[in-house]
């Protein structure tokens, strides 16, 4: 059974940093790439960041470029977002979901979320 | 503003059917298949239709989907007041920036 399981949400003052983690099992973790998906708070999904299974492919939205970091352990099967300069606007649910296989484009799992409060 | 276009809600009685609207462009939708997703209250996503048009596993039959250019359509029938949920479709944008799209979410009432 595929389990993606977050923590690391918690609350920071603007400006402040934190780190998500994201503990996969269930699957050949390096064979799939992975994305982190937020969620503020009564609001829809927003796509954060994609990070491929092993060639290092990474992109992110523009809301979090040069704030934010993805990255991955394999050795591990975990999931990292390094989150830097937080604002209020950062507020939401980060969901770890696994990426499709092969050339499709679709979120196959997701993880229960873990909240992330920005607030002073 | 989110980049695919959706309808805030949607409602009908049970029994009936229902179709939720998807709009996006030629670097989304026109380029890529088209995903839904689940929402009901409290819980995380879950995967509903996915190529545009297949079920995963335990995903009942009343739930279908199409694309056509740059819109994608998902429909619901023999609504049940369990499917009161949220409903967001995504792809992928490919764009200057890559990335992840989804659409601002669909409400639906089963009344």
């Amino acid at each position: 059974e595929v389990q993606l399981v977050e923590s690391g949400g918690d609350l920071v003052q603007p400006g402040g940093s934190l780190r998500l983690s994201c503990a996969a099992s269930g699957f050949t973790f390096s064979n799939y790439a992975m994305n982190w998906v937020r969620q503020a708070p009564g609001k829809g999904l927003e796509w954060v960041s994609y990070i491929s299974g092993i060639s290092g492919v990474i992109y992110y939205a523009d809301s979090v470029k040069g704030r934010f970091t993805i990255s991955r352990d394999n050795g591990k099967n975990s999931l990292y977002l390094q989150m830097s300069s937080l604002r209020v606007e950062d507020t939401a649910i980060y969901y770890c979901t696994r990426w499709s296989s092969g050339y499709h484009y679709y979120y196959e799992y997701w993880g229960q979320g873990t909240l992330v409060t920005v607030s002073s | 503003q989110s980049v695919l276009t959706q309808p805030p809600s949607v409602s009908a009685a049970p029994g009936q059917k229902v179709t939720i609207s998807c709009s996006g462009s030629s670097s989304n939708i026109g380029s890529n298949d088209v995903s839904w997703y689940q929402q009901l209250p409290g819980t995380a996503p879950k995967l509903l239709i996915y190529d545009n048009n297949k079920r995963p596993s335990g995903i009942p039959d009343r739930f279908s989907g199409s694309k056509s250019g740059t819109s994608a359509t998902l429909g619901i029938t023999g609504l049940q007041t369990g499917d009161e949920a949220d409903y967001y479709c995504g792809t992928w944008d490919n764009s200057l920036n890559p990335g992840g799209v989804f659409g601002g979410g669909t409400k639906l009432t089963v009344l």
